[in-house]
């Protein structure tokens, strides 16, 4: 079974406009984190925001805000004010465990994100 | 601040040649993972080290080796190269320390087989 599911393989927003991305996750785990990545077409990858299981709030990072339901077991990218400069491949990321030195990430299959002017 | 360096940037060789592709993790941190990103698909992770002893392993041929050195660079030798070898390796580094355990990837390794 995928550990990370990312429904949206594309989407589209105005620019100055808010959106959401989703993300949906299958762990056992009880402790495990959520990472949101985003990578340009030049193909780095740059770290957007984190959020651990046990953080009673929700994760903000400027304009990104990750919309954490732990019951739903989604982790959903909040992007406020859209900018050009924001159309990207958009990954959802989830490490497992609390213990030992293994942190390795599982990925989603991305969500490719076109911000219109 | 330092990031994770890697090197070359892009890489061509010829079917079964070798290849040799090198980490630089960031300063102090004392964990690095090796990953493959083929194209258009997600991340998949290979193997990380965690101080210079290997830690986890993935889906890893074993064509492929790697290694974490005394001073925390890692280095992921690739022999008998095919053509599916052709992708996007990231090094990613973080301390075992934090809180978060995030990590910082590196700009990648454009291998190209031919």
């Amino acid at each position: 079974a995928q550990k990370i599911t990312q429904t949206q393989p594309g989407m589209f927003v105005q620019e100055k406009e808010a959106v959401t991305l989703d993300c949906t996750y299958d762990t056992s785990d009880p402790s495990y984190g959520l990472f949101w990545y985003k990578q340009p077409s030049s193909g780095e990858m740059i770290f957007l925001i984190y959020q651990g299981s046990y953080d009673q709030q929700n994760a903000t990072e400027g304009r990104y805000s990750l919309n954490f339901q732990k019951a739903r077991k989604s982790a959903n990218l909040v992007i406020s004010a859209s900018q050009l400069g924001d159309s990207a491949m958009y990954f959802c990321a989830m490490r497992e465990g609390s213990g030992g030195s293994n942190y390795k990430l599982t990925f989603g299959k991305g969500t490719l994100l076109t911000v219109n002017p | 601040a330092a990031g994770v360096i890697q090197s070359p940037r892009h890489l061509i060789k010829e079917k079964r040649e070798t290849a040799t592709l090198k980490c630089y993790p960031i300063p102090r941190h004392d964990t690095v993972y090796w990953y493959q990103q083929g194209p258009g698909q997600d991340p998949q992770f290979l193997i990380s080290f965690y101080e210079k002893m290997q830690s986890d392993k993935g889906s890893i041929p074993d064509r492929f080796s790697a290694q974490q050195f005394s001073d925390y660079h890692s280095e992921l030798n690739m022999s008998s190269l095919e053509l599916g070898d052709s992708a996007l390796y990231f090094c990613a580094s973080s301390s075992y320390g934090t809180s978060k355990h995030e990590q910082f990837f590196g700009p990648g390794t454009r291998l190209t087989v031919l």
